[in-house]
C-alpha cells in the first residue's frame, strides 16, 4: 500500500551544524510533499512544501530536495539551532486524492549545544 | 487571527464511556481531518470531511464517529468500542481544489483511566 517512511528515527547534531533529514515515499503518483515540525505536546507546523514539478525549494534556513527517480525527499536545515529540536515529518499527497496527506513515522532532531 | 482550536487539551475517560473532542476552525476551509498519533509513530487518519454534511472513513475509523453539521466544526467522538483510545488526537483543515498544506490544531491528549 501507500507509505511514506523515514530513514533515520533520531538525528543528533551540534548547534551550528547543518542537518539533513531524509524521507522515502513509495507512491510514484504522489505529486505534493510537505515537511512539518512538531514540538512536544503540540500540533505539527508547516515548514516547507514542494510539488513534483520541482527538484528543489528553499525557504528561510531550510531547503527541500525532491528526487523523483528514487522517490526520495530530504529536508536540509542550515545552522541548526536549539529551537530546531523537534520531530520532523514528511507527508505526501496527490491531486485528486481528496488532499489526504500520508505521513511518515517522523525523525527526532536533537540539537546539542 | 485565523486558526484551528481543539478542546480540551487534556481529557480523561473512564472505560466504557464515550467522549467527544472538539475542533473548530475559522479559516473558511472546506476540508477537515482527524488524525491519531501514538508515541513514536506518525499520524494516522481517522475520518475526514470534504464538505458540510459529508465525511469519509480514514484508515482507522473503527470505534470513532464524527459529524459535520457546520463548516467550522468537526467534532470527533471516541466510543466505548475503541479498545485502545489513549493517544494524542490532532485535527486539521485544508482548502480544497488543489494540493495545499494542512493546518493543525494543538491537539487533545486522551487518557483512559
Amino acid at each position: 500500500g501507500e507509505s511514506v517512511g523515514l530513514h533515520l528515527p533520531t538525528l543528533s547534531v551540534q548547534e551550528g551544524d547543518n542537518s539533513i533529514i531524509n524521507c522515502a515515499y513509495s507512491n510514484s503518483a504522489s505529486d505534493y510533499f510537505i515537511w512539518y515540525k512538531q514540538e512536544s505536546g503540540k500540533g505539527p507546523q508547516f515548514i516547507i512544501d514542494i510539488r513534483s514539478n520541482m527538484d528543489k525549494r528553499q525557504g528561510q534556513r531550510v531547503t527541500v530536495l525532491l528526487n523523483k527517480t528514487v522517490k526520495h525527499l530530504s529536508l536540509q536545515i542550515a545552522a541548526t539551532q536549539p529551537g530546531d529540536s523537534a520531530v520532523y515529518f514528511c507527508a505526501e499527497s496527490r491531486l485528486g486524492a481528496t488532499n489526504k496527506l500520508i505521513f511518515g513515522t517522523g525523525t527526532l532532531l536533537a540539537v546539542q549545544p | 487571527d485565523g486558526g484551528i482550536t481543539q478542546s480540551p487539551k487534556y481529557l480523561f475517560r473512564k472505560e466504557g464511556q464515550n467522549v467527544t473532542l472538539s475542533c473548530e476552525q475559522n479559516l473558511n476551509h472546506d476540508a477537515m481531518y482527524w488524525y491519531r498519533q501514538d508515541p513514536g509513530q506518525g499520524l494516522r487518519l481517522i475520518y475526514y470531511s470534504q464538505i458540510v454534511n459529508d465525511f469519509q472513513k480514514g484508515d482507522i475509523a473503527e470505534g470513532y464517529s464524527v459529524s459535520r453539521e457546520k463548516k467550522e466544526s468537526f467534532p470527533l467522538t471516541v466510543t466505548s468500542a475503541q479498545k485502545n483510545p489513549t493517544a494524542f488526537y490532532l485535527c486539521a483543515s485544508t482548502r480544497t481544489g488543489a494540493n495545499t498544506e494542512a493546518f493543525f490544531g494543538q491537539g487533545t491528549r486522551l487518557t483512559v483511566v
